[in-house]
């Protein structure tokens, strides 16, 4: 059974940092593309980040480019979201999400972890 | 990126039909066949009901379906379920940069 279980979310003042985990079992992690998406409370789905199967290759919307880097460690099946210089908007519930084999869309998400961000 | 744009609500009695717009640009919904639907409940993550316009994973049940006309993507929802109300979120590749740009989301209303 595939699982994504994140965790590292918390409560963290404005130009804070944070770093997200998501442990992925029942699959064979380093072959997926792996995503962040996030969600800030009672609004929509937001893509936040993209790492490719090596880890080679990284992507992020603009909205988080230069303060938020994606990684990833195949060798312990974990993905990972560094947030830095944390703003108020940026306070959402984060889900890594597994890019199916098409690599059009998202066919597994974690449940999700918050990020509070208060002074 | 602007993001794709749905109806904030729909709603329909158990057993009918009802459909949920997404509409884009020809740089992500029509310019791909690569528009996925989630289902989310409140406090749970997203499911993924349909991707690539219109293909339905397995275990989803066929009253979902999915079409793709121009910049404008539908969910189609037949024989609705009390357990169908729920957020519908639209997604669509906008091509560079693994980039996905998602709609705001739709409210369905089980009546």
């Amino acid at each position: 059974e595939v699982q994504l279980v994140e965790s590292g979310g918390g409560l963290v003042q404005p130009g804070g940092s944070l770093r997200l985990s998501c442990a992925a079992s029942g699959f064979t992690f380093s072959s997926f593309v792996m995503h962040w998406v996030r969600q800030a409370p009672g609004k929509g789905l937001e893509y936040v980040s993209a790492i490719s199967s090596n880890g080679g290759s990284t992507y992020y919307a603009n909205s988080v480019k230069g303060r938020f880097t994606i990684s990833r460690d195949n060798s312990k099946n974990t993905l990972f979201l560094q947030m830095d210089s944390l703003r108020a908007e940026d306070m959402a519930v984060y889900y890594c999400a597994r890019v199916g084999n098409g690599g059009t869309y998202y066919d597994y998400w974690g449940q999700g972890t918050l990020i509070t961000v208060s002074s | 990126q602007s993001a794709l744009s749905q109806p904030r609500s729909v709603s329909g009695s158990p057993g009918q039909s009802v459909t949920i717009s997404c509409t884009g640009t020809s740089s992500d919904v029509g310019g791909y066949n690569y528009v996925s639907w989630y289902q989310q409940h409140p406090g749970k993550a997203p499911k993924l009901m349909v991707y690539d316009v219109s293909k339905r994973p397995s275990g989803v049940p066929d009253r979902f379906s999915g079409s793709k006309s121009g910049n404008t993507a539908s969910l189609t929802i037949s024989g609705l379920q009390a357990e169908d109300e729920a957020d519908y979120y639209c997604c669509s590749y906008a091509g560079s940069y693994s980039l996905r740009v998602f709609g705001g989301g739709t409210k369905l209303t089980v009546l």
